[in-house]
């Protein structure tokens, strides 16, 4: 597709139940960034994957949060028993090139409320 | 954790002032970006700075690298109010070149 792609685009989920968020990035792109984004806020950092491979997952917050890029192109951020704390917009980030700032899109992200 | 202070946090201002935003942070980044973010989309990228001092324009909106790499601002020159919208600064680092974004300013231009 023309831009990263990221669905659904609202989510609404009851305290303890398990939410999966997807992220189609721009075909062909090597690099993708998961980022969670508080209201007014700057995003963090969550996990990097380079093709399939997850090279940093340092910002997962906790053990209830796992991403994976089985083929190297679709991604799912999951979140296992959502709590109140993890409602944010979880953005998704591609790049063509290995780690080149200059080329990152981002899409329009998921806005997760956790009630 | 942010590593990155913006200030202000919110500005308001008229249409047609000046306003300076400030990005500061007490690491050294191998470059800085700064994006835009309007409600309901991702963050779209304005400028990066790569060179200590380095001094970027874009039309209204001027791009000043500080030279010990660790602090930039943006000024933007007669507001308009297509400019409303969510500043954000972010440093470039790690060997995976994340980004490590700032706390953002929420700028609203009014009429």
């Amino acid at each position: 597709g023309a831009g990263v792609s990221q669905s659904p685009r609202y989510k609404v989920a009851k305290r303890g139940q398990d939410v999966a968020l997807r992220c189609d990035p721009i075909s062909g792109h090597v690099s993708l960034f998961w980022y969670q984004q508080a209201l007014g806020q700057g995003p963090e950092f969550l996990t990097y994957f380079q093709n399939e491979a997850q090279l940093d997952k340092s910002g997962l917050p906790s053990d209830r949060f796992f991403a994976e890029r089985p083929e190297g192109s679709v991604s799912t951020l999951k979140i296992q028993r959502t709590q109140q704390e993890d409602s944010a917009v979880y953005l998704c980030a591609s790049s063509l090139v290995w780690g080149h700032p200059d080329g990152y899109t981002f899409g329009s992200g998921t806005r997760l409320t956790v009630v | 954790t942010q590593l990155l202070e913006q200030s202000p946090q919110f500005l308001s201002i008229q249409e047609g002032e000046n306003l300076t935003v400030y990005c500061n942070s007490s690491s050294v980044f191998s470059s800085l970006q700064w994006y835009r973010q309007e409600p309901g989309e991702g963050p779209v990228l304005l400028v990066t700075v790569v060179t200590g001092g380095e001094v970027k324009k874009l039309k209204r909106l001027t791009f000043q690298f500080g030279d010990a790499r660790k602090d930039s601002s943006l000024h933007i020159t007669a507001a308009q109010t297509g400019d409303t919208g969510l500043y954000l600064c972010a440093g470039v680092g790690g060997a995976t070149n994340k980004l490590i974004f700032g706390t953002g300013t929420l700028l609203a231009v009014q009429p």
